[in-house]
């Protein structure tokens, strides 16, 4: 059981490029999240789903894309890669939300740095 | 918007001593869970609670919900421990679908 995987683990751009983070996981969750980790501080939410077809923004959204086409999958793009987005982005699925407390899984994270 | 505060940030123990790390919020919480992050980056979810106290092995984590405040208990601490441990709690005022507020992480190092 793989749980959640993320790929990349590493990847280096160069300011304007764009990419796409993958995030795929096997235990049918219908929850999904993307974090970003900024030294010093605390995740903060870029994107969730709630279930295939639907997405919406979490704290920090500006810059960031996803899409939600199957329960498994769930992709974040960065369209124009700038500095600021520098940092560890972490994807994670529940069975449902933490508010009635379902614990989340979470992949490895990807360590992205622009320069 | 619930504020999320982890005390220490830092902490250096010799094995075997017992560990606290303590949480604070200052909204009221559906749920607090206790996560760890190890050195090489991934995060596992220890502990979600609502109320009361639970434990597993030497691990425990304890919920004051009047008081808006948790704490993560190691005891006979070991190396192996050594790692982050972040506080996030689950509120309705929060964002997202799960409002789930995150810490900023207490740096745990234990000594042989």
């Amino acid at each position: 059981n793989a749980g959640v995987t993320q790929t990349p683990k590493f990847r280096i751009l160069k300011i304007g490029q764009s990419m796409t983070l993958q995030c795929t996981q096997d235990m049918n969750h219908n929850y999904m999240y993307w974090y970003r980790q900024d030294p010093g501080m605390g995740l903060k939410l870029i994107y969730y789903s709630v279930g295939a077809g639907i997405t919406d923004k979490g704290e920090v959204p500006n810059g960031y894309n996803v899409s939600r086409s199957t329960t498994e999958d769930f992709p974040l793009r960065l369209e124009l890669a700038a500095p600021s987005q520098t940092s560890v982005y972490f994807c994670a699925s529940s069975y449902s939300s933490g508010l009635v407390g379902q614990p989340q899984h979470f992949g490895d994270g990807t360590r992205l740095s622009i320069l | 918007k619930n504020e999320v505060e982890q005390s220490p940030q830092n902490l250096t123990a010799q094995e075997g001593e017992f560990i606290t790390i303590n949480c604070s919020y200052s909204v009221g919480i559906s749920a607090l869970h206790w996560l760890q992050q190890h050195p090489g980056g991934g995060i596992v979810s220890l502990f979600m609670l609502s109320s009361g106290k639970k434990k597993h092995g030497r691990l425990i984590a304890t919920i004051n919900i009047q008081e808006k405040h948790s704490s993560l208990h190691i005891t006979a601490s070991h190396p192996r421990d050594s790692a982050v441990y972040i506080c996030a709690v689950g509120s309705v005022s929060g964002g997202g679908a799960d409002g789930l507020t995150f810490g900023k992480g207490t740096h745990l190092i234990i000594q042989p």
